[in-house]
């Protein structure tokens, strides 16, 4: 099956750095979300991509697809504490289907934020 | 309104017990799911309902038991559980469009005892 291999595993930064964060794949997407997930809570969207090459921003957040449709990034501006979570980057199942929501989730990238 | 509302938050349950997780929203989705998660781990699919019928099952044992009882609503009847089955278990809701933005549920902590 598909397999999204999200980078780094884990990141530990200083309040205010910058963060950058990757998915890649084999298979092409014709969708790529970022999801943050905070101990104990389910995983909130953060930004969805549809159209190959596309640059996306929501707050201190932007996310791109890929033009080749296999990889996406995530970049978080002037990190605060409550960035903390893990991010997940998530495709549609069947890459070229629509598989209305049935997703892979790459493997989380966990955020710690030092004050 | 891009609330998924799961209950009950916490449960332990012993081996032998009977148990039900519930999921309501109110968006107008039509496909609904359940996904199970392991501490640090990505959510992995259990279950799709389409039009409250059930699409997708990806071979979860039949202690787990979904139902969908009308649009807002979706079960996961618990039954003779493993501890190894103590997870959070997620509810999502999606449009029927070819958008594949699945809204969660703050999920359910399952222990099973």
């Amino acid at each position: 099956g598909q397999q999204l291999n999200q980078s780094p595993q884990s990141m530990f930064i200083q309040e205010g750095e910058d963060v950058s964060m990757n998915c890649t794949s084999s298979s092409i997407f014709n969708t790529w979300l970022w999801y943050k997930q905070e101990p104990g809570e389910g995983p909130v969207l953060l930004i969805a991509l549809y159209k190959a090459g596309e640059l996306t921003s929501n707050g201190r957040l932007t996310a791109q697809f890929g033009i080749t449709r296999k990889d996406s990034f995530l970049n978080i501006s002037a990190s605060i504490p409550s960035d903390v979570g893990i991010y997940f980057c998530a495709g549609p199942y069947d890459a070229g289907g629509t598989s209305y929501g049935k997703l892979t989730f790459g493997q989380g990238t966990i955020l710690t934020v030092h004050p | 309104d891009t609330e998924v509302t799961q209950t009950p938050k916490h449960l332990v349950m012993g081996m032998t017990n009977k148990k039900s997780l519930k999921c309501e929203q109110h968006m107008g989705h039509r496909a609904m799911y359940w996904y199970k998660q392991k501490a640090k781990k990505p959510p992995e699919l259990m279950f799709v309902y389409s039009y409250e019928k059930l699409s997708i099952n990806e071979s979860v044992p039949s202690r787990f038991s979904p139902e969908c009882p009308n649009s807002s609503l979706l079960n996961l009847h618990l039954h003779a559980l493993q501890p190894e089955d103590s997870a959070l278990y997620l509810c999502a809701s999606s449009h029927m469009s070819g958008n594949t933005e699945a809204f969660f549920g703050q999920g359910t902590r399952l222990t099973v005892v």
